[in-house]
């Protein structure tokens, strides 16, 4: 079965430390998989993708097919990026969502 | 810049009755679904829409649900007999192309309560 595990629900950091998020998923195909974010009151928006290979706000992701993981890292937290994150993967048209990662950045 | 846009925000409905949530998507979106996540849980996807016709649907979607476009604006969802356990935040999106190659925008969720 496609499936997407985020294994934190919450993650607490201290600004200018590293962050990563983790993100395991279960796929037969060659998967597309994406991070999501939202901002507190805010609506959700694609943070990055794997095929686009950019870094989006100082934050990356690399898809590592061996161990099935596609991590969100960032190296130095700030305190706008508290939110929510979900990591996705594309399945037959349709994004398949992880429960969720509350990041919170504290000064 | 252009964004997908639901109402009502917040809509409270008594069990049995039919509601209708609404979203007008971004304007030349071709592609357009609905999400919902129960409170402490995961973004489920519900159903996608294209040309007019349902393209899927989870195993959610059975026939007290169901979508239409009635304008060439508006893309509705609506539930027939709500039930306690619909109660959720419902999310639309919409996409350009499909998901391999463009973004979904989502809305800003209406939260659906059903006492």
């Amino acid at each position: 079965a496609q499936r997407v595990t985020q294994p934190e629900k919450l993650l607490s950091v201290f600004k200018g430390a590293p962050v990563e998020l983790k993100c395991n998923y279960s796929y037969s195909g060659s998967p597309e998989l994406f991070w999501y974010v939202q901002y507190s009151r805010q609506r959700l928006q694609l943070l990055l993708r794997h095929i686009s290979r950019e870094s989006i706000k100082g934050f990356t992701a690399d898809l590592n097919k061996g161990e099935t993981s596609f991590h969100l890292k960032k190296p130095f937290a700030q305190e706008e990026d508290s939110a929510m994150y979900y990591c996705a993967l594309l399945n037959d048209y349709k994004l398949s969502f992880g429960a969720g990662t509350t990041v919170t950045v504290r000064a | 810049e252009p964004e997908v846009t639901q109402t009502p925000s917040h809509q409270v409905t008594q069990m049995g009755q039919e509601v209708i949530l609404r979203c007008v998507p971004i304007s030349n979106h071709l592609y357009f679904y609905w999400y919902r996540q129960i409170l402490g849980q995961k973004v489920e996807f519900l159903v996608s829409f294209y040309n007019n016709e349902i393209s899927e649907k989870s195993e959610i979607f059975d026939d007290q649900f169901s979508v239409e476009r009635p304008d060439g604006s508006n893309f509705t969802l609506k539930i027939r007999s709500t039930k306690l356990e619909d109660s959720a935040m419902y999310f639309c999106a919409s996409s350009a192309e499909g998901l391999s190659n463009t973004e979904a925008f989502f809305g800003q969720g209406t939260r659906l309560t059903v006492v």
